[in-house]
């Protein structure tokens, strides 16, 4: 069993729906939570991050973390073009952690 | 700013050939990272360095060696290219643990072995 699942689409919404984004862990020791976005043939950029459960709004990105079912979810209200890209997980222990364990990435698509 | 700079951006190889992938950051971070990424893999760390002077092995480091040349440069070296070794690889750098929880990645080398 990979330490993280994500769907990996792809997934395709008309602009200004609500996109909900979603990974499952296994590891109960994960303390911090990040979304990475990566548009086609460029690097993971850091779009949000959480430490331990809750949420986290940004602009039209919220960010959630649900510890006790092993799940965190990003949502994109009023969904635009220019958020296709590929959105990867990510996640790590508390402590001497320097890894960071990725899910495979969704594809997103926002069809005009 | 130009964060983590990674040489060269493309290339193309001959399985047994050597090659070195160069990466450098100006952020003055403490720790730098070599991944590979693959469709339907994801990114999987190669080697690591925490610090100026450490280096240590990742998920999938066969094949590959890595020298931290100082705080700012990291290098990736495949001895003998393999058609496996086919990938996407991208450096990334932070600035150590416990300090920053995120990652800055590099634009990545399209690499193909033949």
């Amino acid at each position: 069993q990979k330490e993280v699942e994500q769907d990996p689409g792809p997934l395709s919404v008309p602009e200004g729906a609500i996109v909900s984004l979603n990974c499952t862990y296994s590891n109960s020791a994960f303390q911090y939570f990040m979304w990475y976005r990566q548009y086609s043939r460029k690097g993971p950029e850091l779009l949000m991050y959480t430490y331990s459960s809750g949420n986290k709004e940004d602009g039209r990105f919220t960010a959630q973390v649900d510890k006790s079912s092993k799940y965190i979810s990003l949502f994109i209200r009023d969904s635009q073009p220019s958020d296709s890209a590929t959105y990867l997980c990510a996640m790590r222990g508390q402590t001497g952690a320097n890894n960071l364990f990725f899910g495979t990435g969704t594809r997103l698509t926002i069809i005009p | 700013n130009a964060g983590v700079t990674q040489t060269p951006k493309f290339q193309v190889l001959k399985t047994g050939q050597s090659m070195t992938l160069q990466c450098a950051q100006d952020m003055n971070h403490n720790s730098m990272y070599w991944y590979r990424q693959d469709p339907g893999m994801g990114l999987r760390l190669i080697y690591y360095s925490a610090s100026e002077g450490t280096t240590d092995k990742g998920e999938v480091p066969n094949g590959y060696n890595v020298s931290r040349l100082n705080k700012r440069e990291f290098s990736l070296r495949l001895e003998s290219a393999a058609p496996s070794q086919t990938s996407v690889y991208f450096c990334a750098s932070s600035e150590g643990p416990g300090k920053q929880y995120g990652y800055t990645f590099g634009s990545g080398t399209r690499l193909t072995v033949v």
